[in-house]
This record gives structure tokens, sequence and C-alpha cells, in this order.
């Protein structure tokens, strides 16, 4: 059990596009999921953390804006890299925990590379 | 602050080879440990955790950590290593300082490589 996706693997897109990426608990119900990003041989960096039904808390010096996420039900969430630019390429990669105070599970992680 | 020091950038063993990779955190409250291991353009997998009761965790793989509080210190050991351990090694603490959630905060990695 506790098994994350993700979806898309890999994405290129063109620099000003808007990317979603979606992050799934296929057996649990995830309370709380959390998205990170992990730049090339560096450790995972927490982007924010959502829980259903309300809005995303953010990380100091994430822009809201830039990275939307929707957290619209116990097995979906969802980040949005708006108006990308190539800075933003990276691999992004979600968790989920059943509850707050539970153990994370990790997605597979998502490649986006802005041209 | 809350921090987590894996001293050791890169180890390369030999297979059969005994492995220990180093962990050292700085947290403001009861910490929360874990292992992770993430293999080449793949997501995290969780070797094991520590919340509280015994200090030695078993974890899968034959994987096995050791929390000492004195040292705070949460080294992952294996006894005998196969070429399939050889990947990226993670620590991470977390806990409920200041908030709610079970946020964590993730070591630098330590890239293993296995010798045949």
């Amino acid at each position: 059990g506790a098994v994350v996706s993700q979806h898309p693997s890999w994405v290129i897109c063109k620099s000003g596009t808007s990317v979603k990426i979606e992050c799934r608990s296929l057996d649990f119900q995830a309370t709380t999921m959390f998205w990170y990003r992990q730049f090339p041989k560096q450790s995972l960096m927490l982007m924010a953390t959502s829980n259903e039904g309300s809005k995303a808390t953010y990380e100091q010096g994430v822009e809201k804006d830039k990275f939307l996420i929707n957290h619209a039900s116990l097995t979906l969430s969802t980040l949005t890299v708006t108006s990308a630019h190539p800075e933003d390429s990276s691999f992004y990669i979600c968790s989920a925990s059943r509850d707050r105070r539970e153990t994370q599970y990790f997605g597979p992680g998502t490649r986006l590379l802005v041209l | 602050a809350q921090s987590v020091t894996q001293p050791d950038i890169h180890i390369t063993v030999s297979e059969g080879a005994s492995l220990e990779l180093r962990c050292n955190y700085s947290y403001g409250a009861t910490p929360y440990l874990f292992w992770y291991v993430q293999s080449p353009g793949q997501g995290l997998q969780l070797l094991l955790k520590y919340f509280s009761g015994d200090t030695l965790v078993q974890g899968i793989k034959g994987f096995e950590a050791e929390f000492k509080r004195s040292q705070s210190s949460f080294n992952l050991r294996k006894p005998s290593v196969h070429w399939s351990d050889a990947a990226e090694y993670f620590c991470a603490v977390g806990g409920f300082y200041g908030g709610a959630t079970n946020k964590l905060i993730f070591g630098t990695g330590t890239l293993l490589a296995v010798q045949p």
C-alpha cells in the first residue's frame, strides 16, 4: 500500500506556457500532500504543503502565483507552473501522507524542461 | 535552526562489504528521522523511520539505522552490500516544530557506488 503516482513523468514545453503536474495517491486518502523541487545532484527542497480543501502553504521564497497548487480531493493534488521559464526546469516530486502527522510517501517525480 | 548533515557526498564500497552512511541532525523538538533511497531519475523510497521506542530500527532491503540522541545521529547500516544498492541515499528529519504538519528537512544526500 501507500502508492503515489505522478503524471506526466516528463514534459517539455516552450517558455511562457503553463504546465500542470498531477499527483495521485492510488490506494489511500491523502489529507496532506507536499511538493518538492530537486535540482541536479542536489537535495529536495520543499516548495509547499497542501491540505485537502484548503489553500496551500508555501515555503519562503516560493512564488505562489507562479506555482499554483490545488488539492481538490483526498487523492489528487496538482501543481501548475505558470508562464514557465527555462530556470523552472527541474525535477518536481510530490509526496502524500494519510494525516499531517504521518509518514510521507513519494511519487516517482516529473522532469520538466522549459525551452 | 533545523538541519540535516550528510558528511559523505560520495561513497564507494565493494559488493559484499559492510556499509555505514552518516547522518547528523539539528532539531528543536523531538525528531522523527527517516532514510530514503533514490534511484536515478526516480522518486524516493522509504527505507526506514524512527519515531520513538527502540533506537535500533530495521528497514527494508536489509538496512538498519540507529538513533543516538547524545550524538544527534541516525546512521544507516547494511552488513553486506549488493550491486543493486547503488543509488543516492537521503536522510531526513521531521516533526512538528513550529507547526502541526510533519515537514521534512532533507540532507544533501550520499551517492553510493558498488564495485563488483
